[in-house]
């Protein structure tokens, strides 16, 4: 079964903090995704890669960026954490855009 | 608006009941994702359907396309169930998932 992992479940920093999310999957899959959830606003895409070295913004890019230098790996880093990028992170993959989509276990970030 | 919304929002019942939560979409779709999400967030997706119905031991999944909805059944609910379920549709050329609300489902033994 696929397996996609991320490099942490929690996570403390500090406001202004240069912060970053790995995640990495290991079924060869062409799209991953970074995500965050917030109570009563749901899952949001702040970026998607369909490719290596290929990024597509979501729908709340700002203050984020990504990088996939490897097919396998997808990292979301916060230039400059803020206390408004408390959130749980999550990262996704799938085959194709029409396929089945999985998810990592989630990284509970709190800014302080 | 929403693009898809999802109904209940909450909902508690009794260990053994029947489950039924609603999903509905705005968009023209090619796939409808159920996923289920534990406390402590990792998510799992449930089914994906494109047509008819989909049955994974006491779950079922059901699509409407004419109707843009779909339905995500638990028959003998058990506590273990308790989980936020979340219906996701494709957009953007099937490139990116747009999700629900969720809907927090709790079952009391």
């Amino acid at each position: 079964d696929v397996k996609v992992t991320q490099s942490s479940r929690y996570l403390v920093k500090r406001t202004g903090e240069k912060v970053f999310l790995e995640c990495v999957q290991d079924m060869d899959h062409e799209n991953m995704f970074w995500y965050r959830q917030d109570p009563g606003l749901g899952l949001r895409l702040i970026y998607f890669s369909y490719d290596v070295k290929m990024k597509e913004k979501g729908d709340i890019p700002e203050g984020y960026s990504v990088s996939r230098e490897k097919k396998e790996r997808f990292s979301l880093i916060l230039e400059s954490a803020s206390t408004n990028q408390t959130s749980m992170y999550l990262c996704a993959s799938s085959l194709s855009g029409l396929g089945k989509a999985f998810f990592g276990q989630g990284t509970r970030l709190t800014v302080v | 608006k929403n693009e898809v919304e999802q109904s209940p929002q909450n909902l508690t019942a009794q260990e053994g009941e029947f489950i039924t939560i609603n999903c509905s979409y705005s968009v023209g779709i090619s796939a409808l994702h159920w996923l289920q999400q534990h406390p402590g967030g990792g998510i799992v997706s449930l089914f994906m359907l494109s047509s008819g119905k989909k049955k994974h031991g006491r779950l079922i999944a059901t699509i409407n396309i004419q109707e843009k909805h779909s339905s995500l059944h638990i028959t003998a609910s058990h506590p273990r169930d308790s989980a936020v379920y979340i219906c996701a549709v494709p957009i953007q050329g099937a490139q990116k998932l747009v999700f629900g609300q969720g809907t927090r489902l709790t079952i009391n033994p």
